[in-house]
């Protein structure tokens, strides 16, 4: 297993456009996070899956974002009619369920978005 | 939601001990004090992480305060990749909380 895996690394997208980003846990993970960062700040919570279940959203999580985690596996985060402040890095993390807040979580790579 | 407090920047010099302070005196009785650190445009990797007591890996040691609304992250030997965004996070079942973190420099 090598990590979390997220794609694509970067995406260049036209305002109003929709984009999806993917990312793959480390295998038996059940936990699964998304973040955003936004240059310059640290990562600012999006969502939280355990298992197929989201189980927690932010305020910052807009009627245009959508997150979800099929089969409790992979998970997508797509944001629909992108906006030039939606540029930012997209960072995955997943961590097991045993231990809870007890363990170390894996972060992934990141997708950094560009709206143009 | 639980806050942590940072100083923006620190400077070290090479194979000298580096303190890196943290303040959370919000943190509730179930979180866990984590630390990550981050370069640029790459994910956080993890550092270490404790509840109540002071705790040691081959990374760095963290050091929590008895009441628990601080703590100090300590890398017993600073080397120039050691050079990092870190990242005082308080974790609860669901959620990391990030602060801003501290931009550590090392000087050969």
């Amino acid at each position: 297993d090598t990590g979390v895996s997220q794609n694509p690394r970067h995406k260049i997208t036209k305002r109003g456009q929709n984009v999806t980003f993917r990312c793959d846990p480390i295998s038996e993970h059940n936990r699964l996070y998304w973040y955003r960062q936004t240059l310059g700040q640290g990562p600012e919570f999006l969502t939280y899956f355990q298992n197929e279940a989201q189980l927690e959203k932010s305020r910052l999580l807009s009627d245009r974002f959508s997150a979800e985690r099929p089969k409790g596996s992979f998970s997508t985060l797509e944001i629909q009619r992108t906006e030039q402040g939606d540029s930012a890095m997209y960072l995955c993390a997943s961590s097991p369920q045993q231990g809870a807040q007890n363990t170390e979580a894996f972060f992934g790579q990141g997708t950094r978005l560009t709206v143009v | 939601d639980a806050k942590t407090t940072q100083p923006n920047s620190m400077e070290s010099n090479e194979e000298e001990p580096v303190h890196l302070p943290c303040n959370h005196s919000t943190i509730s009785g179930t979180d866990y004090i984590h630390w990550y650190r981050q370069l640029p445009s790459q994910g956080p990797e993890y550092v270490i992480h404790g509840l109540t007591s002071n705790v040691n890996n081959r990374m760095a040691s963290l050091a929590i305060a008895e009441d628990r609304k601080s703590s100090t992250l300590i890398l017993h030997r600073a080397t120039l990749r050691d050079a990092a965004v870190y990242y005082c996070i308080l974790r609860n079942r669901r959620q990391f909380y990030f602060g801003t973190g501290t931009s550590l420099t090392v000087i050969p």
